[in-house]
């Protein structure tokens, strides 16, 4: 089955570091990729997305490559502020047309400091 | 546009006692979708609607877990009788269509506390 794995957390990082949060995920076909964000007392918010290989999702600061060779979707971001602190979700859809849901990770938890 | 609503927002009731939940998706969204979040993990499909016909279930807990969605619109997800285990937010969520080519819209949730 379709399953997403990321680096657990948190992740503590000083206002303006470089940002990685790793996912690597399984799936048959050729799977959408996508981070979502939560924001403390929010919901699930889209970041960006990646629908085939080699393709960049980019938002607000954040890119995430679409590695089809080693099944990767790493997010990244060169200069975290404050306000970036929030759990970080990977997820993917299947290829299969009849079942496109998304299959999330485990979540990322990301605290910046001042 | 507005978003998806759901409601309540929090629900704190006793074991073996039972819940419902209401989610209004986006005006024209034809897929619905249930996920559980436990807390410190990700959400985790319960059941995804296709206008009012259930396309996927097969993580829905049947036993005690009944969601239905009447004239393709709003939804109702109901857990009787509940236990300690399914403490949790509930997400719903609504896309355009079955491929979610334009991504999903996520409501705020409800959040249950079986005590």
């Amino acid at each position: 089955g379709n399953s997403v794995t990321q680096m657990e957390g948190p992740v503590t990082l000083s206002e303006e570091a470089f940002l990685t949060i790793n996912c690597t995920y399984t799936a048959t076909g050729y799977p959408s990729l996508f981070w979502y964000v939560q924001y403390p007392g929010e919901g699930l918010q889209l970041l960006l997305k990646a629908t085939k290989a080699d393709d960049k999702g980019s938002n607000k600061g954040f890119e995430a490559t679409y590695r089809k060779e080693t099944t990767s979707f790493h997010l990244e971001k060169g200069s975290v502020q404050v306000s970036d602190s929030a759990v970080y979700f990977c997820a993917l859809i299947s290829s299969d047309t009849g079942r496109r849901a998304l299959t999330f990770g485990s979540g990322t938890r990301l605290q910046v400091q001042p | 546009e507005a978003g998806v609503a759901q409601s309540p927002r929090y629900k704190i009731i006793e074991k073996r006692q039972s819940v419902a939940f209401w989610c209004n998706p986006i005006s024209g969204h034809a897929t619905l979708y249930w996920y559980q979040q436990i807390l410190g993990q990700g959400p985790k499909l319960l059941i995804q609607f296709q206008n009012n016909g259930v396309v996927d279930d097969s993580q829905l807990p049947k036993d005690r877990f009944s969601a239905e969605r009447l004239k393709g619109v709003d939804s109702t997800l109901k857990i009787q009788p509940a236990k300690l285990e399914d403490s949790a937010v509930y997400l719903c969520a609504s896309s355009l269509d079955h491929t979610a080519r334009y991504g999903y819209t996520f409501g705020s949730g409800t959040r249950l506390t079986v005590v």
